[in-house]
This record gives C-alpha cells, structure tokens and sequence, in this order.
C-alpha cells in the first residue's frame, strides 16, 4: 500500500541547516510528484515545493532562496534542505504525493522540527 | 502567486445541520488543459490532512458522499450536508493548477 514517512532531527539550531527524508512505498517516484508542506504550532498549512515525476522542481517564492529538494529513485527517497533557520521555522514537516489529478490523496505522519535559538 | 481567500474562518453547527465554506481565489484556477486543480483536506485534531474533493467537485474514495465541491473559475464552495461529529476539523481549500500552490487559511468546523 502507499504510504509516506518524513524522518530527520527534531532538533536544529538557528542558523543552520535542516536536512529531512521522506521515504516512499507502494509507488514510484517516476511517477508521481511528492510535495513537502509545514505547518507551524497552531498555525496552517504552508506548501513549500513540490519534486515533480520528471525531478523538476517549484518552490514557495518566500522560501526560494533557502529551500531545495531533489530525490534518489532508486531509494524511493525525497530530500529537504533549507538553510538559515530561524525559530519561525518551527513546525510539522509533512510530505504528501500528488496524482494528475489530486493534490494530497496520501501522506506522511509529520516530523515535528524545532528550532532552537 | 496566487491568494486563497477562505470564509468563515470558524464555523459551528449541530450534528444534522448543513453547512458550506468558501473559496475564493485571487486568479482563475482553470488550468489550459481545460482541467481546474481546486482540492478540499480535512485535518483533523492531531492528524494529519486528508484529502476529501479533487478537481473542484470529485471526491475522494471513501469519502462520505455528504461532501460536495461546487464552483469554477474564482469561487469554489464546499458543502456538508448533515454534519456528524467526525467531521470536526480545520478545512483547506488547496490549488494545484498555478505553481507555486497555495493553501486557504482554513475554516476551523466545531459541533455545537
């Protein structure tokens, strides 16, 4: 069955970089897109970027300058980095995957990142 | 990039009752391949989202059919037609057609 799971440190340090996987089952990278989406404590959800089925790539114009993800498909793996961390970036990181048709059919539980000044 | 406007922000209602949230989008969500990428998730207390509606009115399997999407265009609304308890949550209007995507700010359901 499809399933998601984002995996890296709970804990950052301003300044720094964050580096999170999301590792994929049940489908291939190939062929589907895989969104990254945060949400921080009691706020709303925030879309960063999106990896697409051909490894191009599009990014929140707020966090373009910080934010990158690529993949290895050959280890159904999706990879997060953003640099410059502040504790504003404090949140649930999720990953989700898209369809042609549908944005979110299925997603990771969340990794909760907290950034610490 | 493009602005989702989503009203209420907060909306109570008994268990039975009908209720609808808007969506309104700052450009057209028609995509050139004639499809509109409008998506309606639920998340509820401690979960994570689930997606309910795709392509503005069809909904996702497994989905009770009290959910309906409507809308083209700008303006998009969900409906529930007779609240039960479960469907307590926050409710995000998604566009997927103009990347960057975009979320609404959410419309918080409780039962009264």
């Amino acid at each position: 069955q499809v399933q998601l799971k984002e995996s890296g440190p709970v804990l950052v340090q301003a300044s720094e970089t964050l580096s999170l996987t999301c590792t994929v089952s049940g489908f291939s990278l190939t062929n589907y897109g895989v969104i990254w989406v945060r949400q921080p404590p009691g706020k709303g959800l925030e879309w960063m970027g999106i990896i697409w089925r051909n490894g191009n790539t599009d990014y929140n114009s707020a966090l373009k300058s910080r934010l990158s993800i690529n993949r290895d498909t050959s280890k159904s793996q999706v990879f997060l980095k953003m640099n410059s961390l502040q504790t504003d970036d404090t949140a649930i990181y999720y990953c989700t995957r898209i369809t042609i048709a549908a944005m979110g059919d299925y997603w990771g539980q969340g990794v909760m990142v907290t950034v610490s000044s | 990039d493009v602005v989702l406007t989503q009203t209420p922000p907060t909306l109570s209602a008994t268990i039975g009752q009908s209720v609808s949230i808007s969506c309104r989008s700052s450009q057209s969500l028609l995509h050139s391949n004639g499809n509109t990428y409008l998506n309606w998730l639920l998340q509820r207390p401690g979960q994570p989202p689930q997606l309910l509606i795709y392509l503005v009115s069809r909904l996702e399997s497994g989905v009770p059919n009290r959910f309906s999407g409507s809308g083209s265009g700008t303006d998009f609304t969900l409906k529930i037609s007779g609240v039960e308890a479960e469907d307590l949550g926050v409710y995000y209007c998604v566009q997927s057609t103009h990347a960057p995507f975009t979320f609404g700010s959410g419309t918080k359901l409780e039962i009264k």
